[in-house]
């Protein structure tokens, strides 16, 4: 079984400049996981959903990121503007739930190097 | 709040020896589940272990083992006979069941380095 599909795998872009990542769960993972990493704050975790639902986003740094998951197959993190503090590395994660939790370990993608200059 | 304390920053070993990584954790929840994570540098996250509260009973996987205890609240990690290719960032985790059990918290991370 293909893993947990991110991309890109790396992005340069100019300070201002509207940025989205892009995951692919794992196929019959109902939970969805965007974390950051970076060497200040190490591995946080930004939001996640369950069966396509946001259900924590108190991990959101501010009202410039956004998530949405349109689909059990898909979804998106967006920064716009993006700022220079926000490059990092970003990781989507997957799991499949039972009795309303994960019940599974979290299985990550490769994540996307993001560079804001 | 749920925390996860990795002390060791860095450790640096000669392949062969045996290393341990520390994590201690604290939890108010009686359930809770706990990971080790492996990130080699290429960068991926490479899920490890998990094991739930209720399970004490020590794993050994290949030259990887885990010693769980309840008691000191702590979830240590052994290489044995440590190779290069074990040269990475381990990072240890915990779940708490519930509402809520969805939020991973890590450890800071150790960084190993194995030498030839």
């Amino acid at each position: 079984d293909a893993g947990v599909i991110q991309s890109p795998r790396h992005e340069v872009t100019e300070m201002g400049q509207e940025v989205t990542l892009r995951c692919k769960p794992i196929s019959g993972h109902d939970y969805l996981f965007w974390y950051r990493q970076t060497m200040m704050r190490g591995l946080e975790l930004l939001i996640y959903f369950n069966n396509n639902v946001p259900i924590d986003d108190s991990g959101m740094p501010e009202d410039r990121f956004s998530a949405k998951m349109p689909n059990a197959s898909f979804s998106t993190l967006k920064i716009q503007p993006s700022e220079p503090r926000d490059s990092a590395v970003y990781f989507c994660a997957s799991s499949r739930g039972f009795g309303g939790a994960p019940s599974q370990p979290q299985h990550f993608g490769d994540g996307t190097r993001l560079s804001i200059l | 709040a749920q925390k996860v304390t990795q002390a060791q920053t860095e450790i640096s070993v000669v392949e062969k020896e045996d290393v341990t990584l520390d994590c201690v954790y604290e939890t108010r929840d009686t359930t809770y589940y706990l990971f080790w994570y492996k990130q080699p540098p290429s960068g991926e996250l490479v899920f490890l272990i998990r094991r739930n509260s209720f399970d004490e009973q020590n794993e050994i996987s290949g030259r990887y083992s885990w010693n769980f205890q309840k008691s000191t609240s702590s979830f240590n990690f052994t290489i044995t006979a440590s190779q290069v290719v074990d040269s990475a960032v381990y990072f240890c985790a915990l779940s708490e069941a519930g509402t809520s059990g969805s939020r991973l918290t890590f450890g800071e991370g150790t960084q190993l380095t194995v030498n030839p």
